[in-house]
């Protein structure tokens, strides 16, 4: 069974930069897209981006210029990177197995992390 | 507000059928695929239909999905207390080179 679990802090200040890790187990990162999915307080689901294994990446066009995901195959591992973060960036962020590429078939997601921004 | 329109909420008791609706437009579910999903607050959203009407080995046949036109639909029927959860819609859109999803739809099991 695929399992997947951010992590990263949970707090971040306004105009730094966010940063989650996504960790695999139970099968390999290999041969799959793997995406990053947020949910802000009280609203709807909104896909940030995703990559493929080897490393070919896709952005949300309204998030492009703030955000960069990589993947290390080593580690089982991808990552997100979001910066000049305002409150507007305050949620729950998923990661999860993107079946076809597409950003709306995710077969497998983590629990979700919150994280806050403030000061 | 979301590019995929579905009711706020939804609720049925114990047995019944229950349907919510996923509108959009012809560069989102009218040319591609729609998928849905079941989350409970503080766990992992579970995908219950993908491609419109197949499910994932695990989910109940007491799920179903059907799509027609720009509109889909999520049907649970035989409800059962643990169905109380949001479900989301999401599709392709064409037009904004990405995913859309739904708002979100929160069952209440009466």
């Amino acid at each position: 069974q695929v399992q997947l679990q951010e992590s990263g802090p949970g707090l971040v200040k306004p105009s730094e930069t966010l940063s989650l890790t996504c960790t695999v187990s139970g099968g390999s990162i290999s041969s799959y897209y793997w995406s990053w999915i947020r949910q802000p307080p009280g609203k709807g689901l909104e896909w940030i981006g995703n990559i493929y294994y080897s490393g070919s990446a896709n952005y949300n066009p309204s998030l492009k210029s703030r955000v960069t995901i990589s993947v290390d195959t080593s580690k089982n591992q991808f990552s997100l990177k979001l910066s000049s973060v305002t409150a507007a960036d305050t949620a729950v962020y998923y990661c999860a197995r993107d079946r076809d590429g597409s950003g709306s078939w995710l077969d497998y997601w983590g629990q979700g992390t919150l994280v806050t921004v403030s000061s | 507000q979301s590019v995929l329109t579905q009711p706020p909420s939804a609720s049925g008791t114990p047995g019944q059928r229950v349907t919510i609706s996923c509108s959009g437009s012809s560069s989102n579910i009218g040319s591609n695929t729609v998928n849905w999903y079941q989350h409970l607050p503080g766990t992992a959203p579970k995908v219950l239909i993908f491609s419109n009407d197949q499910r994932p080995s695990g989910v109940p046949d007491r799920f179903s999905g059907s799509k027609s036109g720009t509109s889909a639909s999520l049907a649970i029927s035989g409800l059962q207390s643990e169905d109380e959860a949001h479900y989301y819609c999401a599709a392709w859109d064409d037009s904004l080179n990405g995913p859309v999803f739904g708002g979100g739809t929160k069952l209440t099991v009466l």
